[in-house]
């Protein structure tokens, strides 16, 4: 089967660095997103990476390794504003997406 | 701005009584979506369109039905909700579903209650 994994539950300080972790098992691979959710709203897109490496997107970084399934969400100078859900989704070699429960992330001052 | 809008945001239904959620988008995309999300669980996706061609996840119950008359609409149907329907029900749009970089844009979602 199918399976996106990440920790459900995150806690950091305000202006410090987090790094949130997803590892995946799909039928093929075109793509991975990070989505932001926060609480009774709906995701917003953060970053797409398809290809091994670092993007880097102002405070946000995504990193991705397909050859081991794994990637990672880097927020830096954490704010309270970036206390939300990020979400971790993987489009398969069917373009169908594939999606993690979401890690939520607790920013505290 | 260009953008994607639910209607109602909240909703509370009897236990049988249909309801029917609407979404509508401004984005002119070809592809319309429909996720039930539960508390801390990943959205799951009941079907979509790719332009009017109606795809239905093997795994949706028949008690939801979708339409989409036209490019810019399209409703969820939830004949006779259960307790276990109550969710917040995402609407997303995006351009082409064959692409990879295939971002989804969605709306602030239904949030259903069941009682």
């Amino acid at each position: 089967g199918q399976n996106i994994d990440q920790p459900t539950e995150m806690t950091a300080t305000e202006g410090a660095i987090v790094q949130i972790n997803c590892t995946y098992q799909t039928s093929g691979f075109n793509g991975l997103f990070w989505y932001q959710q926060h609480a009774g709203e709906a995701p917003t897109f953060l970053s797409y990476n398809v290809l091994d490496g670092l993007e880097e997107k102002g405070r946000f970084s995504s990193f991705l390794s397909r050859s081991k399934g794994y990637s990672y969400l880097l927020l830096k100078e954490l704010q309270m504003k970036d206390s939300a859900s990020y979400l971790c989704a993987v489009m398969d070699s069917n373009y169908q997406l594939i999606w993690g429960a979401g890690t939520k992330l607790i920013i505290k001052p | 701005d260009a953008m994607v809008i639910q209607n109602p945001r909240y909703q509370v239904t009897q236990f049988g009584k249909p309801v029917t959620l609407s979404c509508s988008q401004t984005l002119n995309h070809n592809v319309m979506y429909w996720y039930q999300q539960k508390s801390s669980q990943a959205p799951k996706l009941l079907f979509h369109y790719y332009d009017k061609d109606f795809n239905n996840e093997a795994d949706t119950p028949d008690n939801f039905q979708s339409r989409r008359p036209n490019t810019s609409f399209c409703f969820l149907d939830i004949r006779s909700p259960g307790l276990g329907d109550a969710a917040m029900y995402l609407c997303a749009t995006s351009r082409d579903g064959f692409s990879g970089a295939n971002v989804l844009t969605f709306g602030a979602g239904s949030r259903l209650t069941v009682l």
